[in-house]
């Protein structure tokens, strides 16, 4: 298994900021992914996370507004840009190993005041 | 696209009462299936998993979810629920181990004394 360190944890931030959440985790893994939860929703996926090069995002997220890193196998970070009260939400990290199942962080609760 | 139905929005049992969660999924191929809960205020955690074999799986706490490949459904089952049992499950889809989980949109139990 895998454990997965995500900060911050929670944050308030003020609309036109940018917020960076860091994702570490405790072993080398082959994936990792970066998911938005809303209120109430469940998760989506906002893109994954490629080592040493550009993420691959999903319909609807630009890597504009969401820039990702990934500089090794067990970090990676997902910047929330120019943020406005929509982004509010919970973001979570994820990595899956040779065994095909994700393991979570504890997410980051944001809210954009 | 893949994509995960999670036909109960929300079930609310009384104590000792037994669960039925419904999930089905569209994919044609071979996939890999979880069922993960999150309790309030906690990070996700995998209830159990199935890959191949016997398509009845054993998860934590008394779960289990039986895989029938014809109808699509990977249904979770627990014979007595308890108040700790009170959370938001989903249900996700992989068709590789390279690839991320599909969610479902979530269920959530509320037992009650």
């Amino acid at each position: 298994s895998a454990v997965i360190s995500q900060k911050p944890s929670r944050d308030i931030c003020q609309r036109g900021t940018s917020l960076t959440i860091q994702c570490q985790v405790d072993s080398q893994v082959t994936m990792m992914f970066w998911y938005r939860q809303q209120p109430g929703q469940s998760l989506t996926l906002i893109a994954t996370a490629n080592q040493g090069s550009e993420a691959t995002y999903e319909s609807g997220f630009v890597i504009d507004k969401f820039p990702i890193s990934r500089p090794n196998l067990t970090f990676s970070t997902l910047t929330v840009s120019n943020m406005s009260p929509e982004d509010s939400s919970i973001y979570l990290c994820s990595a899956t190993g040779q065994g095909a199942e994700a393991f979570f962080g504890q997410g980051t609760r944001l809210t954009v005041v | 696209a893949q994509s995960v139905s999670q036909h109960n929005h929300h079930v609310i049992l009384s104590e000792a009462a037994s669960l039925e969660l419904g999930c089905n999924y569209s994919y044609g191929g071979t996939v890999n299936l979880f069922w993960y809960v999150q309790y309030p205020g906690q990070h996700l955690q995998l209830l159990l998993k199935y890959f191949s074999g016997d398509p009845l799986v054993k998860g934590i706490k008394g779960f289990e979810a039986e895989f029938i490949k014809s109808k699509f459904s990977f249904n979770l089952r627990k014979p007595s629920v308890q108040w700790s049992d009170t959370a938001e499950y989903f249900c996700a889809v992989v068709p590789s181990g390279n690839t991320p989980l599909v969610f479902g949109k979530g269920t959530r139990l509320s037992v009650i004394a």
